[in-house]
């Protein structure tokens, strides 16, 4: 069965980076791409972007451009979100996806268990 | 940027039917979805491609999409329904994938 492992909670200080894992299973993981969601406290559903798992592209959230590196490693089926310049807005949980859309962000049909990163001094 | 409008709350009484609204500038030309995100849990795919429903998901959820407002619909509704349910587009114009701010399902 299709699932999606995510890496274990982070805390952080203000300024600093993080970087969260999800490894894949149970599907040929270059037929998908992977998208980033976060979920602030009691808030809705943000898109950070999307990777091509087959070569690579990305298409990153506008407000986000800069500061969010996606990448993966097809070896061992992960896929890799660093956030750079962490601030208290950042605090919520990270979810990775499995997006449908193999060539551009589409839809995500399986989701991480989420990682809760929270930004604090 | 394009803007996905959904109510705050919906209300229904068990066995009635819940219709949760997602309004977006001509949003019937774009293929809508939707998530279905229980307490403490990653959200679940619902609807796809405006009305199909993934392989496991009730006959009771259907999907429609035209003119500026998509719907879900939840037929029947069960205690278990009780969710918070977004709607998601693609903006080809700004290469952005947007959510509606999602919208809570209660089952009074």
């Amino acid at each position: 069965q299709v699932q999606l492992v995510q890496s274990g909670p982070e805390v952080k200080k203000p300024g600093a980076s993080v970087r969260v894992s999800c490894t894949a299973s149970g599907y040929p993981f270059i037929s998908f791409g992977i998208s980033w969601v976060r979920q602030a406290p009691g808030k809705g559903l943000e898109w950070m972007g999307w990777i091509s798992t087959y070569n690579g592209n990305t298409v990153y959230a506008q407000n986000l451009q800069g500061r969010v590196t996606m990448t993966t490693d097809t070896s061992t089926r992960a896929a890799y979100m660093d956030l750079r310049s962490l601030s208290s807005d950042d605090t919520a949980v990270y979810y990775c996806a499995r997006d449908y859309g193999s060539g551009s962000p589409y839809y995500f049909d399986y989701w991480g268990q989420g990682t809760l990163v929270t930004v604090s001094s | 940027s394009y803007v996905l409008t959904q109510p705050p709350s919906v209300s229904v009484a068990p066995g009635q039917t819940a219709r949760i609204t997602c309004g977006g500038n001509n949003i019937g030309r774009k293929s809508v979805y939707w998530y279905q995100q229980k307490p403490g849990q990653a959200p679940v795919l619902v609807v796809y491609d405006d009305s199909d429903r993934p392989s496991g998901i009730p006959e009771r959820f259907s999907g429609s999409n035209s003119g500026n407002t998509a719907t879900l619909t939840i037929s029947g509704v069960e205690a278990g329904d009780e969710a918070d349910f977004y709607c998601q587009v693609w903006d080809t114009s700004n290469d952005h994938l947007v959510f509606g701010g999602g919208t809570r399902l209660a089952v009074l």
